[in-house]
């Protein structure tokens, strides 16, 4: 079954780091960009950072640069979100998600069921 | 960034027509793409491209795109489309990619 599995969500003292991850199944993720996406509680959905198909180009959103990055190992088809010195407002369900365009569109045709993040001392 | 802009609320009676709309000036440059979100589960792509659906998504749902606003149409809406939606672009730049607030439809 083609799906995306996120883990490694919990709770987090701010300053401190935390790594998620996303399990692909039944999909190779280095045949697509592959994208973090981040609801806090309430709230809409925000872009997190994405890695292209190659895994050459990686781009993150301005409140998460310098701090975040995004990797992945092909050999367990496993994307990460490495979160470094984490603050409150980096509280949230955070989503992977897989996009399908080869193109300049980019959309999401697949998404994980997300996993909690809490920043909190 | 750039922005996207949507409207927080909108309703709609059961079985008539509703469009969400989407406006930010990357879309001047790149097609939005749709996700409907409800309560508790992860967001669903629904509409991508100029006007394209996913497997799986009825054809109620249909897209359109006018210079900086891009459109979401449910044509006979359905109780279970009751739910977030929620519009993505790319910014300006290209660099990022950016989602419009999301509205939040009622089916009456």
């Amino acid at each position: 079954q083609v799906q995306l599995v996120e883990s490694g969500g919990g709770v987090v003292q701010p300053g401190r780091s935390l790594r998620l991850s996303c399990a692909a199944s039944a999909f190779t993720l280095r045949a697509y960009g592959m994208h973090w996406v981040r609801q806090a509680p309430g709230k809409g959905l925000e872009w997190v950072a994405a890695m292209s198909a190659d895994g050459r180009d990686k781009l993150f959103a301005d409140s998460v640069e310098g701090r975040f990055t995004i990797s992945r190992d092909t050999s367990k088809n496993a994307l990460y979100l490495q979160m470094n010195t984490v603050r409150a407002d980096d509280t949230a369900l955070y989503y992977c998600a897989r996009n399908s365009d080869p193109g300049s569109t980019w959309f999401f045709d697949l998404w994980g069921r997300g996993t909690l993040v809490i920043v909190s001392s | 960034s750039s922005e996207l802009t949507q409207d927080p609320n909108v309703s709609v009676a059961l079985g008539q027509t509703v469009r969400i709309t989407c406006q930010g000036d990357s879309l001047r440059s790149y097609y939005a793409s749709w996700y409907r979100q409800r309560p508790g589960q992860a967001p669903v792509l629904v509409i991508y491209g100029e006007n394209n659906r996913p497997s799986g998504i009825p054809d109620r749902f249909s897209g359109s795109n006018s210079g900086n606003t891009a459109s979401l149409t449910i044509t006979g809406a359905q109780a279970e489309d009751e739910a977030d939606y929620y519009c993505k672009s790319r910014d300006s730049s290209g660099n990022q990619v950016v989602f419009g607030g999301g509205t939040r439809l009622a089916v009456l």
